[in-house]
């Protein structure tokens, strides 16, 4: 089975921090996710890639920026941290785009900013 | 605009009652749909892929049926247990939007012993 690991269950940090969220995944895959979730909003979209060094931007990218210098680790960066940006984040990874590819998430970490 | 919607939010059902989960869905044209259970404070589990040529999907229990032209998907869990209690969430890959996923609020699911 695919893993996707994330690098923290939970994470504390102070505003203005800068935070580094790591996610590995065990297999080839060439798609790479991170959402966040929250209470009443759902899971909302950040920045995705395809492919080594390339990167999208999703729903809510503001105050965020991404990292994927390697095909298996995609690094989810906040650049200053804000208290707004409390949050459960949560990664995925897919094969491919075709019909049978599904997607696989890793624990998610839970993301304290005091 | 894309989108994913699950009705009811909420459900409490005794253990040992079969119920249905539903997801319905706004444009027709998708890759594919998948269901996730994801328990409290943790990441989601993957359930059921359905592609978008096919009608339904079993596992277990669990009973995913699939139609794009009326936009909808159910999850049948036969004879629920305590241990089914979780939110089961429903999203869609919709063809053009480059297999991004898009989800549902999700049902929280209560099986009371």
């Amino acid at each position: 089975d695919v893993k996707v690991t994330q690098s923290s269950r939970y994470l504390v940090k102070r505003t203005g921090e800068k935070v580094f969220l790591e996610c590995v995944q065990d297999m080839d895959h060439e798609n790479m996710f991170w959402y966040r979730q929250d209470p009443g909003l759902g899971l909302r979209l950040i920045y995705f890639s395809y492919d080594v060094k390339m990167k999208e931007k999703g729903d809510i990218p503001e105050g965020y920026s991404v990292s994927r210098e390697k095909k298996e680790r995609f690094s989810l960066i906040l650049e200053s941290a804000s208290t707004n940006q409390t949050s459960m984040y949560l990664c995925a990874s897919s094969l491919g785009w075709a019909f049978n590819y599904g997607y696989t998430f890793g624990s998610g970490t839970r993301l304290t900013v005091v | 605009k894309q989108e994913v919607t699950q009705i009811p939010a909420a459900l409490s059902v005794p253990e040992g009652e079969n119920l249905v989960l539903n997801c319905s869905f706004t444009d027709s044209a998708i890759y594919n749909l998948q269901w996730f259970r994801q328990d409290p404070g943790k990441g989601l589990t993957s359930l059921l892929l359905i592609q978008s040529s096919q009608r339904e999907q079993t596992s277990g229990r669990l009973n995913a049926s699939l139609d794009k032209s009326s936009g909808r998907s159910t999850l049948y869990i036969a004879a629920s247990q305590p241990g089914d209690s979780a939110t089961y969430l429903c999203a869609v890959s919709f063809s053009g939007n480059t297999g991004k996923l898009i989800f549902g609020q999700g049902t929280t699911l209560q099986v009371k012993p």
